[in-house]
């Protein structure tokens, strides 16, 4: 298994600032991925991130509004930049470790 | 594409009842099945799996069996407690290890 931690936990931003969240694994994986959980409602992977390599966005989300870092096989950072109040979601990190995916505490924004 | 549709919530139970929650899904291959569960402000936790046809996942008195000719996994459980009051998440993965979840199924158990 795969134990996930994420920075910060929670944050209110101001509409129109970016804000990076942190994701750090206890152990070297290959894939991580980013997840957005809107209020009540289920998840929507946002990106994929390897280790040396671009990161694959879905459908409906960009690198300029969501870049993320990949620097090693242990953290990742996701940015939500230009924040609007729509951006206001839980961001999960998750890690692939055979065919289970684990996922971090999530990082509850609010953009007021 | 792969899809997950689950019952729609939400469901409210008195302590001791039975529970099922529904799920379907499409898929052009095998994938594997999960049950994640969220519980009120804290991350997804993994509450079973089954990787193929007849699987059985179980864990905490929960079960859900992979029953490939009617595309469900649904989750049930004999007897609720009010600690399982929380999201519940139908998932499938497929060979490229793409996560596909459902809309997720609110549970409040009451005492």
């Amino acid at each position: 298994s795969a134990v996930i931690s994420q920075k910060p936990s929670r944050d209110i931003c101001q509409r129109g600032t970016s804000l990076t969240i942190q994701c750090q694994v206890d152990s070297q994986v290959t894939m991580m991925f980013w997840y957005r959980q809107q209020p009540g409602q289920s998840l929507t992977l946002i990106a994929t991130a390897n280790q040396g390599s671009e990161a694959t966005y879905e459908s409906g989300f960009v690198i300029d509004k969501f870049p993320i870092s990949r620097p090693n096989l242990t953290f990742s950072t996701l940015t939500v930049s230009n924040m609007s109040p729509e951006d206001s979601s839980i961001y999960l990190c998750s890690v692939q470790d055979l065919y289970e995916q684990y996922f971090g505490p999530g990082t509850r924004l609010t953009v007021t | 594409g792969d899809s997950v549709t689950q019952m729609e919530g939400p469901v409210t139970l008195s302590e001791e009842a039975f529970l099922t929650i529904n799920c379907t899904y499409t898929a052009t291959g095998y994938p594997s099945l999960f049950w994640y569960v969220q519980y009120p402000g804290e991350g997804l936790q993994l509450l079973l799996k089954a990787t193929k046809a007849d699987d059985k996942g179980s864990n905490k008195g929960f079960e859900a069996t992979y029953r490939k000719e009617t595309t469900s996994f649904h989750l049930e459980k004999g007897s609720v407690q009010v600690s399982d009051s929380a999201v519940y998440f139908c998932a499938l993965s497929d060979y490229n290890n793409d996560m596909r979840f459902g809309a997720g199924t609110r549970l409040t158990v009451k005492p």
